[in-house]
């Protein structure tokens, strides 16, 4: 499809197990967002790419947390150590340029469950 | 406290009637507005996107109003459908943020038949 695709759709894992979230964007795409909605939670921005300038981490919770996006295109956000605090459903979206008025389009999002 | 807030948390309306949902914002100055629909299980899908200078915008039964004064703005939803049933989320973007978007807490509306 010509959408935003996320893998795994879900994810259950163990308190203290690393995990990978995968996005592939809209392909042309220069940017990159990954936000995470909580339970009960509005949607909260974690970071974002543009191009080849360097990532806006500025919305990363903690050090555990990290993404990167190899080529340009398809992103991976890492979680080491998972705690139970980082159940919650993580969302990607792109874009075709970070002016104010792009438009983002998101993909379905990837539930993350820790046990 | 959250820069965008939504009323009501939710709501109940039945098949064919209207609704109105309400956002408030506290950030300023801001770029634009949007309005997203988010089915359960999906990413949010934008509905519509106004400047500070647009009072109104409309796309299909939902319209959205903007009063860049009182900092509020509204989606109506006319002649609601079962397929309405979705959380609706107000957001903001910030241009001096980064162009980042800051998120209501959404309001979830159930159309019953």
């Amino acid at each position: 499809g010509a959408g935003v695709s996320q893998s795994p759709s879900n994810k259950v894992t163990e308190k203290g197990k690393d995990v990978e979230l995968r996005c592939d964007p809209i392909s042309g795409h220069t940017a990159l967002y990954w936000y995470r909605q909580s339970l009960g939670q509005g949607l909260e921005f974690l970071i974002y790419f543009q191009g080849n300038s360097a990532p806006d981490k500025s919305g990363l919770p903690s050090d555990r947390f990290s993404a990167e996006r190899t080529g340009g295109s398809v992103s991976t956000l890492t979680i080491q150590r998972t705690q139970q605090e980082d159940s919650a459903v993580y969302l990607c979206a792109s874009s075709s340029g970070v002016s104010s008025y792009n438009e983002q389009f998101f993909g379905p999002g990837t539930r993350l469950t820790v046990l | 406290k959250n820069q965008v807030e939504q009323s009501p948390q939710s709501l109940i309306i039945l098949e064919g009637k209207n609704c109105t949902l309400q956002c408030n914002y506290t950030v300023s100055p801001f770029s634009n507005l949007r309005w997203y629909k988010q089915d359960t299980g999906r990413g949010p899908v934008s509905l519509t996107i106004m400047t500070f200078s647009e009072n109104t915008k409309s796309n299909g039964r939902y319209t959205a109003t903007l009063d860049a004064d009182t900092k509020q703005s509204s989606l109506h939803i006319t002649a609601s459908q079962l397929s309405d049933s979705a959380s609706y989320i107000c957001v903001v973007l910030i241009k001096a943020a980064g162009n980042k978007l800051t998120f209501g807490g959404g309001t979830r509306v159930l159309v019953k038949p």
